[in-house]
């Protein structure tokens, strides 16, 4: 049971450098979430998508761009990536933006130096 | 806007004692639902429980069961006989169902409880 993977697990950018972090879930979500965790901070909530075709702004979206490219896979760019963004990155699902319950990918470890 | 409160950042218990790790919401919405996740030191977010707002009983599964005190605003998670596998952080977390329109923005999370069992 695949559930929602993610790609890359770990990752090393210098300041600066682009790159996109990869989602895919095949649990038919409709509703797919990009959150970033960092020591003490609990996890924050960068973008969601509630269904296909709508991207909306978390608490922290600066620095960051998403895709809902289809009802399976959510990316999330970092453009120019800054220190302040090393952190580790989940991406989640739920069946949709009402009912809560969220299914996490394993997570992303990002460094950016 | 919905906050989790979660105030106890470590926790050092005796295997099979039972823990109580203490969650405080604040919402204005009457239609939320508060869920407890586990990230062991792998990383994964494993889900735990989940208590609708409206649930008039307090939802239990297996050894984990949510104390509930809508009036108090606090979801507690009780483990019962603790084992050398619990220790692991615990994240309590909301989400507010919108009657119509837009729906829930994901869900809100505390800064966690790192619980320690020891032998």
């Amino acid at each position: 049971n695949a559930g929602v993977t993610q790609t890359p697990k770990f990752q090393v950018l210098k300041t600066g450098q682009s790159m996109t972090l990869q989602c895919a879930q095949d649990m038919n979500h409709n509703s797919m979430y990009w959150y970033r965790q960092d020591p003490g901070m609990g996890l924050r909530l960068i973008y969601y998508s509630a269904s296909e075709g709508t991207t909306d702004k978390g608490e922290v979206p600066n620095g960051y761009n998403v895709s809902r490219l289809n009802k399976r896979e959510f990316s999330l760019r970092l453009e120019s990536a800054a220190p302040s963004q090393t952190s580790v990155y989940f991406c989640a699902s739920s069946v949709s933006a009402n009912t809560g319950e969220l299914f996490f990918g394993e997570g992303s470890r990002l460094t950016v130096l | 806007a919905q906050k989790i409160t979660q105030t106890q950042p470590g926790m050092f218990v005796q295997e099979k004692e039972a823990v109580t790790l203490d969650c405080t919401y604040d919402t204005s919405d009457p239609s939320y639902g508060l869920f407890w996740y586990k990230q062991p030191s792998s990383g994964e977010m494993i889900f735990l429980i989940y208590q609708g707002s409206y649930d008039q009983q307090n939802a239990t599964e297996g050894r984990y069961s949510l104390n509930f005190q809508k009036a108090r605003k606090s979801a507690n998670l009780v483990i019962s006989a603790s084992q050398l596998g619990d220790s692991a952080m615990y994240f309590c977390a909301m989400s507010v169902f919108m009657y119509s329109g837009g729906g829930a923005d994901g869900l809100t999370f505390g800064k966690g409880t790192h619980l320690i069992i020891q032998p």
